[in-house]
């Protein structure tokens, strides 16, 4: 069975201090990962999209790595506005598989 | 661009009621689906659709029944709504397998 888990399910970060969040999976044939944030009351937004081990990928103060059987979001430096939940999910044969989330606060 | 999007973002209904979920999308993508978020459970898909008059279920489909007709439209019926239906609903689309989704803004349904 296709399964996805997030760690630590809370994370609170004063306003510079960098952190990684976890996100462990199994799923027979890696098609894709995805990085989401959801911000309260909002849909998820895409952040990105992971194919192979090894891959990285960069968005402001956001990095994304992936293993062959986890995937990282480090986040360096964060400021107040990243605060947000981020969701991970894997591509199993047509469905997105979702993880259950972390829950990043960042206070200034 | 008005990318995916749900109607109506706000509902309560009582116990057996009947209604559908609206969800739209100009973005010409073939693969739909709808999940649902509650505290602690992430988001579960319940149905999902990969083109027009293609069908399939996903984790929760009980209670729920979809149909697209066309490729912009993937309506969800709720047959008879259960208060354990509470919970937000994401409508969310995609070009082809292995991209990234976009959701809706989600409906918040409430069953008393």
């Amino acid at each position: 069975e296709d399964q996805v888990t997030q760690s630590p399910e809370a994370l609170r970060l004063q306003e510079g201090e960098s952190s990684s969040l976890n996100c462990s999976y199994t799923v027979s044939g890696l098609r894709g990962l995805f990085w989401y944030r959801q911000d309260p009351g909002k849909g998820p937004e895409f952040l990105f999209t992971l194919y192979s081990a090894g891959e990285e990928k960069e968005k402001e103060r956001l990095k994304a790595t992936l293993t062959k059987k986890e995937s990282f979001l480090h986040i360096t430096a964060p400021k107040p506005e990243d605060s947000a939940t981020y969701l991970c999910a894997v591509q199993a044969p047509e469905k997105l598989v979702f993880g259950k989330g972390t829950k990043l606060t960042v206070n200034p | 661009n008005a990318g995916v999007t749900q109607t109506p973002k706000f509902q309560v209904l009582k116990t057996g009621q009947s209604m559908t979920l609206q969800c739209a999308q100009d973005m010409n993508h073939e693969y739909m689906s709808w999940y649902r978020q509650d505290p602690g459970m992430g988001l579960r898909l319940i149905h999902y659709s990969v083109g027009a008059g293609i069908t399939d279920q996903g984790e929760v489909p009980n209670g729920y029944n979809v149909s697209r007709s066309t490729t912009e439209d993937f309506p969800l019926r709720l047959l008879s709504a259960a208060p354990s239906q509470t919970s937000v609903y994401f409508c969310a689309s995609r070009h082809v397998m292995n991209t990234e989704a976009f959701f809706g803004q989600g409906t918040r349904l409430t069953v008393v």
